[in-house]
């Protein structure tokens, strides 16, 4: 079973627009949530490290959202770029080092 | 620093074959960690290592088997190639100790198998 859930699966926004991409977890106990950038056919880049304690996160045009309570994290990206381009994960830790649950992944495409 | 490398970049292999994916980090770190990536699935992890000498199964660790020599080093090995292994395979590392809980973990660019 998947205890990281992400939403939407896809997306496509125009150049210049902004969107939200949501992640939804079951992990317990929670150590850290992170949102990774995934170009295709390269690795995983980190984008953004949160605590329990940490409400947001920003990475320039990037910004991460944490609600421990309700185990949801947002995703929010600023006046997109072609290069935004890219598979963002949601990975949430239940302890640093090895524990990591990874989501399947938002696609998203930024058309001109 | 070239961070985390891989080779080969592709690879492909008939059933029952063997190979060594080769990792090298070069940023000293002690945590080195071996995931696959099947399609439209999140990435599960193979094998971790602590640092050199320390290994241990995470996930999916059926059918591989790993080593850590050296701190730069962790090769994983594929010792009876099936169908079910096809897969992108991606290493990385990171610095952890307890008084930094947030580290983040460095991935090389991946090594696509394809089991025939």
């Amino acid at each position: 079973k998947n205890q990281v859930e992400q939403s939407p699966q896809s997306l496509i926004i125009l150049e210049g627009k902004n969107c939200t991409l949501q992640c939804n977890y079951t992990v317990s106990p929670f150590s850290n949530l992170r949102w990774y950038k995934q170009d295709t056919g390269r690795g995983p880049v980190s984008l953004t490290i949160m605590t329990f304690s940490e409400n947001t996160k920003s990475n320039g045009r990037y910004t991460a959202t944490l609600d421990a309570d309700t185990k949801q994290s947002s995703l929010h990206i600023t006046a997109s770029q072609l290069s935004d381009s890219a598979s963002y994960i949601c990975v949430v830790s239940l302890n640093s080092g090895y524990a990591l649950n990874f989501g399947k992944g938002t696609s998203l495409l930024v058309t001109p | 620093n070239a961070g985390v490398t891989q080779t080969p970049k592709f690879r492909i292999l008939k059933i029952g074959q063997s190979m060594t994916l080769q990792c090298t980090q070069d940023m000293n770190h002690n945590y080195m960690y071996w995931y696959r990536q099947d399609p439209g699935m999140g990435l599960k992890l193979i094998y971790y290592s602590v640092g050199a000498g320390i290994t241990d199964k995470g996930e999916v660790p059926n059918g591989y088997n790993v080593s850590r020599s050296t701190t730069e080093d962790f090769p994983l090995r594929l010792e009876l190639a099936a169908p079910s292994q096809t897969s992108v395979y991606f290493c990385a590392s990171s610095y952890w100790n307890s008084g930094y809980p947030q580290e983040t973990q460095y991935f090389g660019p991946g090594t696509r198998l394809l089991v025939l």
